[in-house]
This record gives C-alpha cells, sequence and structure tokens, in this order.
C-alpha cells in the first residue's frame, strides 16, 4: 500500500480556509486519495475522495496535483466543529474487492481551530 | 436515515474476563469491518465480512478474539480472556459492498472505549 505523510498538527483561525496537506509520493496509477476525520470520542467520518481530478462536495474540497504525489484538503471556512484528527489515506484499487476494501489509516494531522 | 449502531459505548472489565461488543450496519451494507484503535494511532482493520462471510480476518487474534455476523446484518465481536493490552476503541464500519465497486465508502459507528484493569 502507498503510505502518506502528513503533519502532526496543525492550528487555523476560525472562519479562516484550513489547508491539509499530505504527500503520497508512491501512489500508484489507480489508487484513490481518501480523507476521513475523527472528531474527539467520535468514529472516523467520511469527508472525501478522489483519483485525479480535483474534488469539491459541501464539507471540503480535494486537490490533487498532476503527478498525483501530493494532495490538499481544504475546509473553506473552519469552525470550532472542525477541530479533529485528519486522515489521508491512499486506498489500494484492484479487481480483487478485498484489497480494494482495506483503509490503513496513519496517525494523521491533529486540526486546531481556535477563535 | 440511522447510522452504524454500535453498544456499549464504554465498557471497563477486569483481565481475564470476557466482553462482546455489538454492531448494527447502515441498513442495506452488506460489507461489515471491525477495527482496533489504540490511543493515539489510526484505526487498523480487525476482520472484515462481506455478508455473513468473513473473507479477510488476518489481523484478529485468533486465540482470543472470535467474531460472527449470522445473518449477514449485525455483529459481535468477542473477546477471552481479555488483557490489558487490549485496552482500546473498538470501531465497527459498514458499507455497500458491492462487487466491482473501487470507491467502496465506509461508514463508521461511534466505537466502544474498553478499558481492562
Amino acid at each position: 500500500d502507498a503510505k502518506t505523510t502528513q503533519p502532526t498538527s496543525m492550528d487555523c483561525a476560525e472562519g479562516r480556509a484550513a489547508n491539509l496537506p499530505c504527500n503520497h509520493s508512491t501512489i500508484s496509477g489507480n489508487e484513490y486519495v481518501y480523507w476521513y476525520r475523527q472528531i474527539h470520542s467520535q468514529g472516523p467520518q467520511y469527508i472525501i475522495h478522489g483519483l485525479k481530478n480535483n474534488e469539491t462536495n459541501e464539507m471540503a474540497s480535494l486537490i490533487i496535483t498532476e503527478d498525483r504525489k501530493s494532495s490538499t484538503l481544504i475546509l473553506p471556512h473552519a469552525t470550532l466543529r472542525d477541530t479533529a484528527v485528519y486522515y489521508c489515506i491512499v486506498r489500494p484499487n484492484s479487481v480483487n474487492t478485498g484489497t480494494a476494501s482495506k483503509l490503513t489509516f496513519g496517525t494523521g494531522t491533529r486540526l486546531q481551530v481556535t477563535l | 436515515e440511522a447510522g452504524v449502531v454500535q453498544s456499549p459505548r464504554y465498557k471497563i472489565i477486569e483481565k481475564k474476563q470476557p466482553v462482546a461488543f455489538w454492531c448494527n450496519p447502515i441498513s442495506g451494507h452488506n460489507t461489515l469491518y471491525w477495527y482496533r484503535q489504540n490511543l493515539g494511532q489510526g484505526p487498523e482493520l480487525l476482520i472484515r465480512y462481506e455478508n455473513e462471510e468473513a473473507v479477510d480476518d488476518s489481523q484478529l487474534p485468533k486465540d482470543r478474539f472470535s467474531a460472527e455476523r449470522l445473518k449477514g446484518v449485525d455483529s459481535t465481536l468477542k473477546i477471552q480472556p481479555a488483557e490489558l493490552g487490549d485496552s482500546a476503541v473498538y470501531l465497527c464500519a459498514s458499507s455497500l459492498g458491492t462487487s466491482g465497486r473501487y470507491t467502496d465508502t465506509q461508514y463508521f459507528g461511534p466505537g466502544t472505549r474498553l478499558t481492562v484493569l
């Protein structure tokens, strides 16, 4: 599985955009980039995923570089409720649904949103 | 629509005692996962079910851990006997599990926090 590298922690002022980087230099051509977050005492929450095009949903935007070796999750207007650990995951993509289904979590980025 | 339901939310037991966790996945989700999350770490997969079949249990410590999903819906994870090192959060997740879908998003429950004394 391709590994990801994320900063251990980041701070962001409320109302500002939070930009969370992720390096995945060994990603292969058909592996997806997934982002989850985990608020304290809750289970991980799905945010967004993408293959090579930029993606946007009601929660966030995902920007993937052209070479796919890195990506950035953008929370456009961070609030205190966005304080959480954010996980960037590269998910194997295979005709074998066993490997396709596995999520390998790292230690993530702890985002602290402050007033 | 209800999310993944887990119970209990918290459990405190003494070592060598048995413990069981229950999970009810999102309605219609064929695939069910159990993860374990140690303090300060990301979740790690223990076992994955496709309907009632365990298709990936390579990370499940089979000497003391067992799991079942008899009717392909809810599932139980058991530890017997529990050890101090089993203290962790046990998370259940589910996904549609449609064959051939490469982007089968997993949805997690709130987890059960186990403390073994």
